[in-house]
């Protein structure tokens, strides 16, 4: 079946630190990917996605690469700010379908 | 402004009580969704509908009914609620073609007692 794995937080970096919150998954085919993020007491916002093998998203200097052959998505940010600090969440869309499935998310906790 | 509203955001019932949480978004979006979140399991997908008239199960959908009326609209009632059905709910939309980006409301946290 199809199901997304990811890290367990929570991630506790200080400001400036390098990010890497790790995320496989399972499909057949070529699911789309992406991210998400919830800011404390608000809903999900797509933080990036890639569509298809080797691509990279990112947005607001976080990026992830499509790993066909890794079956990954980790998610990398080279310098944390404290607003940062939210949870995370993986995902795939599985081919040809609208079914979003998600990971338990990974709570990133920065520091000044 | 693009965007799902849910209401009511907050809301204390009591057991068996009859609810009904409305989930509205305004860009002509086909494909509708609702979810739950509960600490340790992500979000899991409790009904969905491609269009008009159009709804299926999720992973979780004991417990719930829906409705698609309009396209605008998708509400989630709980006929009977129960503890167990304390929880953040999330509406979401998406243009419904496969792979493409859903949108999510502000979500509702519901307790049950």
């Amino acid at each position: 079946g199809n199901s997304v794995t990811q890290m367990e937080g929570p991630v506790t970096l200080s400001e400036e630190a390098f990010l890497t919150i790790n995320c496989t998954y399972t499909a057949t085919g070529y699911p789309s990917l992406f991210w998400y993020v919830q800011y404390p007491g608000e809903g999900l916002q797509l933080l990036l996605k890639a569509t298809k093998a080797d691509d990279k998203g990112s947005n607001k200097g976080f990026e992830a690469t499509y790993r066909k052959e890794t079956t990954s998505f980790h998610l990398e940010k080279g310098s944390v700010q404290v607003s940062d600090s939210a949870v995370y969440f993986c995902a795939l869309i599985p081919y040809n379908t609208d079914k979003l499935i998600f990971g338990t998310g990974t709570r990133l906790q920065v520091f000044p | 402004e693009a965007q799902v509203t849910q209401n009511p955001r907050y809301l204390i019932t009591v057991t068996g009580k009859k609810l009904t949480v409305t989930c509205s978004q305004n860009m002509n979006h086909e494909y509708m969704s609702w979810y739950r979140q509960d600490p340790g399991l992500g979000l899991r997908q409790i009904y969905y509908s491609m269009n008009v008239e159009v709804t299926d199960k999720g992973d979780v959908p004991e417990g719930y009914k829906v409705s698609r009326k309009e396209k605008r609209n998708f509400p989630l009632i709980l006929e009977s609620p129960s503890p167990n059905q304390t929880s953040l709910y999330f509406c979401a939309s998406s243009f419904g073609q496969g792979g493409e980006t859903q949108y999510f409301g502000p979500g509702t946290r519901l307790l049950v007692l």
